[in-house]
């Protein structure tokens, strides 16, 4: 079965400091994958998406980034946190394929100080 | 602009009773419609799903209904049981990519 893997559960981070999330899938070849973000009081929202290796589009400017240097693998980064990054920040994986649910990590709470 | 709605922050609900949830949208190109279930700290978790060519699709004690005139889906939770206490997301995808657009969902208790 498949099964998606999000680390680190908490995180704490000053302004300024650097980002790196990760994400990864198993069980499965070639699946979308996607980053989302909740912000306190407020419905998912998509940041990223790629339907494969290196192929990532972006659904709203911000000040992250994201990467997928293996078939299984997305990862979310920033060089600058800035206080509005703070939230939760979910990876999802997907069958590759139209009218597919999307299954997600446990997730990240991140905190910006 | 908000193309998924769910109005209802809350719903409180007796146990064995029924919960409906309901999720109006505003996009008719919307062609797939989901369900997620999500406690605190944690990912939501798949439910149920319908694709627009249906107005009805059931699953155990979970059942979503689309009423596509109206823009409109619900999801109905018979009986209801305290473990269903969680917050409900109603989803739906416009077909590129499966980008999911989430209403924000509405928290349900079940009371014993």
């Amino acid at each position: 079965s498949q099964t998606i893997h999000q680390w680190p559960a908490t995180l704490v981070q000053p302004v300024g400091s650097p980002l790196s999330l990760e994400c990864t899938v198993e069980g499965t070849s070639n699946p979308n994958l996607y980053w989302y973000r909740q912000a306190a009081g407020r419905g998912l929202q998509l940041l990223f998406y790629s339907v494969g290796i290196g192929q990532i589009s972006s659904e709203v400017p911000q000040n992250l980034s994201a990467s997928r240097p293996q078939d299984r693998q997305f990862i979310l980064s920033s060089k600058k946190l800035l206080l509005s990054d703070s939230g939760f920040y979910l990876c999802a994986w997907s069958e590759g394929y139209s009218n597919q649910p999307q299954h997600f990590g446990d997730g990240t709470r991140l905190s910006i100080l | 602009d908000q193309q998924v709605k769910q109005n209802s922050p809350s719903l409180s609900v007796q146990e064995g009773r029924i919960s409906i949830l309901n999720c109006d949208y505003t996009n008719s190109m919307f062609d797939y419609f989901l369900w997620y279930k999500k406690y605190p700290a944690e990912g939501p978790t798949f439910l149920i799903s319908i694709s627009s060519i249906k107005d009805k699709n059931e699953d155990g004690r979970f059942t979503v209904f689309l009423n596509k005139s109206a823009k409109h889906l619900s999801l109905h939770i018979v009986p209801s049981q305290p473990g269903d206490s969680a917050v409900y997301f109603c989803a739906a995808d416009r077909g590129s990519q499966g980008n999911l657009i989430f209403g924000k969902g509405t928290k349900l208790s079940v009371k014993p």
